[in-house]
């Protein structure tokens, strides 16, 4: 089992709608959490950081982390056209330890 | 505010040629350093991470290697390039506190010929 699973799609949704994008992961040490949208060609680029369980709201941009059952989300609500994009998940446990990445879905919302 | 730089932005090299790409960050200082490589339909891989100059952790053995001569300056090298190191080569950043977000930098698109 990979330490951070998360479904590659391809996603297409209709501009407007809510967008759920998900990972799991198997390691319970796990406690920071990241959300990076990469778009083509470029740099992935931090959207949400969440410290353990809970939820985190920025703009259209709700970030969830259940620890228990080892699943984080992100919501994307009113998707714009301009939300096309790569999503990467990714994690850390506490101390110097290096991101673990799930492999990305890639969302494309339609106008 | 901090800014992280890569160059070149592009590079085509032969096979056999040797490597040598720059990441300087700006604006903190004793960062945590990564280089990955995203393969075409393929995840990030972690390649090197530094801690502090002179300190490399290497995850993947390969023909590749890396080295921090200054406290915001990491370079991912090869003597000799393989086809399969084509990719597009990222340079992250962290602070020294655990619990710091990671920036990543704008990438090296690499096309080995």
């Amino acid at each position: 089992q990979k330490e951070v699973e998360q479904d590659p799609g391809p996603l297409s949704v209709p501009e407007g709608a809510i967008v759920s994008l998900n990972c799991t992961y198997s390691n319970s040490a796990f406690q920071y959490f990241m959300w990076y949208r990469q778009y083509s060609r470029k740099g992935p680029e931090l959207l949400m950081y969440t410290y353990s369980s809970g939820n985190k709201e920025d703009g259209r941009f709700t970030a969830q982390v259940d620890k228990s059952s080892k699943y984080i989300s992100l919501f994307i609500r009113d998707s714009q056209p301009s939300d096309s994009a790569t999503y990467l998940c990714a994690m850390r446990s506490p101390g110097n330890t290096p991101l673990v990445f799930g492999k990305g879905t890639r969302l494309s919302v339609i106008a | 505010s901090q800014t992280i730089h890569q160059w070149p932005a592009t590079l085509v090299q032969p096979v056999g040629s040797p490597l040598s790409l720059e990441c300087t960050v700006e604006g903190t200082s004793n960062p945590n350093l990564y280089w990955y490589r995203q393969a075409a339909g393929r995840g990030l891989q972690l390649l090197f991470y530094s801690v502090g100059i002179g300190q490399i952790s290497s995850e993947v053995p390969q023909n590749l290697s890396a080295s921090r001569p200054q406290d915001r300056q990491f370079i991912l090298s090869s003597k000799k390039l393989l086809l399969s190191d084509s990719g597009f080569y990222l340079c992250a950043w962290r602070g020294g506190n655990p619990s710091y977000e990671q920036y990543f930098g704008p990438g090296t698109r690499l096309t080995v010929t």
